[in-house]
């Protein structure tokens, strides 16, 4: 079991350009999260999907895409990278969406800096 | 919209030693997460307590919750070098669209030998 794996673990970009952040679980689970990591913030939810074939906007969508291409994978998308998206991208999994009272597993993160 | 708001922000101690750590946070909640994050690392669910429960122990980790005071402490108890680590509470987002888990901005805690 691979648990949540992300690619790539680092990416630097330079303004305007574009990319996706890649997210798979192994665990079954049917929810799928994208956060950041900002220093002094703690983290903030980008986008979230309930379950396969729904997405819906966190706390911080602005900027960002997501797709969740089957129930394994979740992409999260930059379409023309700012550096204000300079952070650290943790993707997450969970049994189920709501109500929250089961445990989120993490990935490594990818560190993304845009210049 | 933060819900849990860790404190202390930076905790050193030696091994040995007991650390404590507090969330408080601002609306009611149906239960709180602890959650550990080692350097360059993702987040690593440590124990979860629901609203109706007081204390819950997890080998040397101790959380207690108080609805009343709206607050909850995680303590490690003997701690060791490899507990260096941040420590985040969560809080399930009762009254916040679209989010599950509010993370609160942890506490770093360094553990020295």
């Amino acid at each position: 079991n691979a648990g949540v794996t992300q690619t790539p673990k680092f990416q630097v970009l330079k303004t305007g350009q574009s990319m996706t952040l890649q997210c798979a679980q192994d665990m079954n689970h049917n929810s799928m999260y994208w956060y950041r990591q900002d220093p002094g913030m703690g983290l903030r939810l980008i986008y979230y999907s309930a379950s396969e074939g729904t997405t819906d906007k966190g706390e911080v969508p602005n900027g960002y895409n997501v797709s969740r291409l089957n129930k394994r994978e979740f992409s999260l998308r930059l379409e023309s990278a700012a550096p204000s998206q300079t952070s650290v991208y943790f993707c997450a999994s969970s049994e189920v969406w709501w109500p929250p009272n089961n445990e989120q597993f993490f990935g490594p993160g990818t560190r993304l800096t845009v210049l | 919209s933060q819900q849990g708001e860790e404190d202390p922000q930076a905790l050193s101690i030696q091994e040995g030693e007991n650390a404590t750590m507090n969330c408080s946070y601002k609306t009611s909640i149906n239960n709180l997460q602890w959650y550990r994050q080692n350097s360059g690392r993702g987040l690593v669910h440590l124990i979860l307590i629901r609203s109706n429960e007081r204390e819950k122990h997890s080998g040397r980790l101790r959380v207690t919750l108080d609805t009343s005071k709206k607050s909850s402490s995680l303590l490690i108890t003997a701690s060791r070098a490899a507990d260096t680590a941040s420590y985040f509470c969560a809080t399930d987002g009762v009254n916040q669209a679209g989010t599950a888990l509010i993370f609160g901005k942890g506490t770093t805690l360094s553990v020295s030998s």
